[in-house]
């Protein structure tokens, strides 16, 4: 059962321009979900987290839109670095007070490449 | 520096062995938690641990066995039950964002097993 899923697993994008990556998820129970970016044979870092009592947030190059009627977030990165080529993987989790807040879901990862 | 230290890097092991994964963290988190991340399928839980002396097991958790006797440490043993162990193995340790409240994970750089 894939509570989290990424229905794309890879994009290329020019450099300078906006890459845009997707996440659905069928729990409407999550409280927040988060962008991890993933390196060749290291652990993934954190990127940007949302409540879902948000819609939008953002962190410099980096924004996160939340549509809960449609159970979609998705990842804008503007203006694109090669730098940026990585693996990116959507997360979420339960809120402090629901039962369970420790775990957290992952999806299955999008490869971005970023085209110089 | 804080962080999270996973040995070995590579690990080779033979059918029928068990073989325990080191993870240590000095980020004083709670808690910790063990992935296993397979192409095309993202990151999958195997066991989290959310206090000392207490854990609790993810979405694949047969074939694999953990402890927490220490903040510090959660070791992970692959047991010979398990069928695919050939795998690149994660630990990551948690606290919560105080800015959104989500859960945000910090990985170590991971543990390549390969079952010869």
């Amino acid at each position: 059962d894939q509570q989290v899923k990424q229905n794309s697993p890879s994009l290329s994008v020019q450099e300078g321009r906006i890459s845009i990556l997707n996440c659905d998820y069928t729990n409407s129970m999550f409280d927040y979900f988060l962008w991890y970016k993933k390196y060749p044979a290291e652990g993934p870092t954190f990127l940007i987290s949302i409540s879902s009592i948000k819609d939008k947030n953002e962190d410099g190059r980096f924004t996160v839109f939340l549509n809960k009627s449609a159970k979609h977030l998705s990842l804008h990165i503007v203006p694109s670095q090669p730098g940026d080529s990585a693996v990116y993987f959507c997360a979420a989790n339960y809120g402090l007070l629901s039962g369970g807040y420790q775990k957290v879901t992952f999806g299955t990862g999008t490869k971005l490449q970023v085209i110089p | 520096d804080g962080g999270i230290t996973q040995s070995p890097k590579y690990l080779f092991r033979k059918e029928g062995q068990n073989v325990t994964l080191s993870c240590e963290q000095n980020l004083n988190h709670d808690a910790m938690y063990w992935y296993r991340q397979d192409p095309g399928q993202g990151l999958r839980l195997i066991y989290y641990s959310q206090i000392v002396n207490d854990f609790q097991k993810g979405d694949i958790a047969e074939g694999y066995s953990v402890s927490r006797e220490k903040k510090e440490s959660f070791p992970l043993t692959v047991t010979s039950a398990q069928k695919n162990p050939t795998a690149f193995y994660l630990c990551a340790s948690s606290i919560r964002d105080r800015g959104s409240g989500a859960n945000v994970l910090t990985f170590g750089a991971g543990s390549r097993l390969t079952v010869l």
